[in-house]
């Protein structure tokens, strides 16, 4: 267990909508990151965001947006969701904003059917 | 940017030795790390190497970095069936171009034979 929690666990859901998924850091984690694990992409960054400021943008689609709360946890938003969003998106911690060793939580499954 | 390549797959008999290996692209990458991903689980930190280092060795795991080569590789000692899973290489690049986003390579699938 690496400390990281994310829910929901599993998300099903229809084209056009939208969705919150939730990450909780390791305890004394400042920095949250967001992954994308899709089949044809692989492990995709999408954001990160230290002490509540976003620090590093990757490949992050504009319907998709993010923040991190004063109590650390962060959010990931997914709108207008397209078949093609159908993933598993990870959420990692490190203890700083250079912090280099990230720890993953176990991801949520999102199906966009 | 950054490239990571792995191999898609390796099969291994219990007891023998593993060896993952991995290419990247880019010469600023600071860390190398492997993680390992179980099904229906997270990735789960396995081990990293500072970039001026040659070799790490934490219990079963060896980490050899050629940087010249740009190339690492993961050898697992002893190897069992609990080992069997995806391995993934992924690299650090330079803190202040890249943020601190990892790259990864695609995975290479581990089958450990009885």
């Amino acid at each position: 267990d690496s400390g990281v929690t994310q829910t929901p666990k599993h998300l099903i859901t229809a084209t056009g909508q939208r969705v919150t998924l939730r990450c909780s850091p390791r305890s004394g984690d400042l920095s949250v990151y967001w992954y994308q694990q899709s089949l044809d992409q692989g492990l995709q960054f999408l954001i990160q965001y230290y002490n509540g400021e976003e620090r590093a943008k990757g490949n992050i689609l504009e319907r998709f947006s993010a923040q991190q709360f004063p109590d650390l946890h962060s959010e990931l938003n997914l709108s207008s969701l397209e078949l093609g969003d159908s993933a598993l998106y990870f959420c990692a911690s490190s203890e700083s904003f250079g912090g280099h060793e990230q720890y993953f939580g176990p991801g949520t499954r999102l199906t966009v059917t | 940017g950054e490239d990571v390549e792995q191999s898609l797959f390796l099969s291994v008999r219990e007891g023998d030795s593993s060896v993952i290996n991995c290419t990247y692209t880019d010469s600023s990458s600071t860390y190398l790390y492997w993680y390992k991903q179980e099904p229906g689980a997270g990735l789960q930190l396995l081990t990293y190497i500072f970039s001026n280092m040659d070799m790490k060795q934490d219990q079963r795991l060896t980490v050899l970095l050629n940087k010249k080569d740009k190339h690492l590789s993961l050898r697992i000692a002893d190897t069992q069936t609990g080992d069997s899973a995806i391995y993934f290489c992924a690299a650090l690049g330079d803190l202040k171009a890249a943020g601190n986003k990892l790259t990864f390579g695609g995975g290479t699938r581990v089958l450990v034979k009885p």
